[in-house]
């Protein structure tokens, strides 16, 4: 059974420090991961999606590599911001014949001005 | 394109009481899926549909839940019999094409159950 696992459960930070926000996964055998990012009583807004076959995604500030043989991913934020504080999560797809995320708990960010 | 929707935002019934949750996918979008999500945890699948097919159901999804896809657009959840421990934001996503597509989350419902 695939668990997905985020450590630390918070995390804070002063502003402008570089950061990296740890997922690991049981099983390697994943079809891709997505990273999310959930305001307090939000939905989710998707910020990177890695497919297997792919070592890492970037986006502005954001880059998240994966590391299949391993079991994880990270998600790396550059020059952090008090916008960024938030819920960071990340979400495992098994295979192609199922739809179903399975997420891990999340990472709650706050970076402090 | 004005994203995923769903209705209503906020909804308290009372226990035993049955609630009827909607979601309006982004335009064009084939796949539709459900999650639950409680405090402090990631959310939780609960069941998807590609077009007006179901095509997969989590054990969570007990015989007091139902959802639907009627023509393929949006979609209805179902609560009967609420209990306390259905107490949850409620999220539905959406994505277009095969199953390596991103999906993308409305802002989900919050349920509390009295």
């Amino acid at each position: 059974k695939q668990e997905v696992t985020q450590i630390p459960a918070a995390l804070s930070v002063p502003e402008g420090e570089n950061l990296v926000l740890n997922c690991s996964f049981t099983d390697s055998a994943i079809y891709n991961l997505q990273w999310f990012r959930q305001d307090p009583g939000k939905g989710l807004t998707s910020l990177l999606l890695i497919q297997s076959s792919q070592r890492e995604q970037t986006s502005g500030r954001l880059n998240a590599s994966l590391d299949k043989s391993s079991g994880r991913s990270t998600l790396y934020i550059a020059a952090s911001q008090p916008g960024d504080s938030a819920t960071y999560l990340c979400a495992v797809r098994v295979s192609s014949n199922t739809g179903k995320l399975i997420f891990g708990q999340g990472t709650t960010l706050q970076v402090k001005p | 394109d004005t994203g995923v929707s769903q209705d209503p935002r906020h909804k308290i019934t009372k226990r035993g009481q049955n609630v009827t949750f909607r979601c309006d996918p982004i335009s064009e979008h084939n796949r539709l899926y459900w999650y639950r999500q409680t405090l402090g945890q990631g959310p939780e699948f609960l069941t998807y549909f590609q077009n007006e097919a179901q095509l997969e159901k989590s054990r969570l999804l007990s015989d007091r839940f139902s959802a639907e896809r009627p023509k393929g657009s949006f979609s209805t959840l179902e609560i009967q019999r609420t209990e306390q421990g259905d107490s949850a934001m409620y999220l539905c996503a959406s994505s277009i094409g095969g199953p390596d597509g991103e999906q993308y989350f409305g802002p989900g419902t919050r349920l509390t159950v009295t």
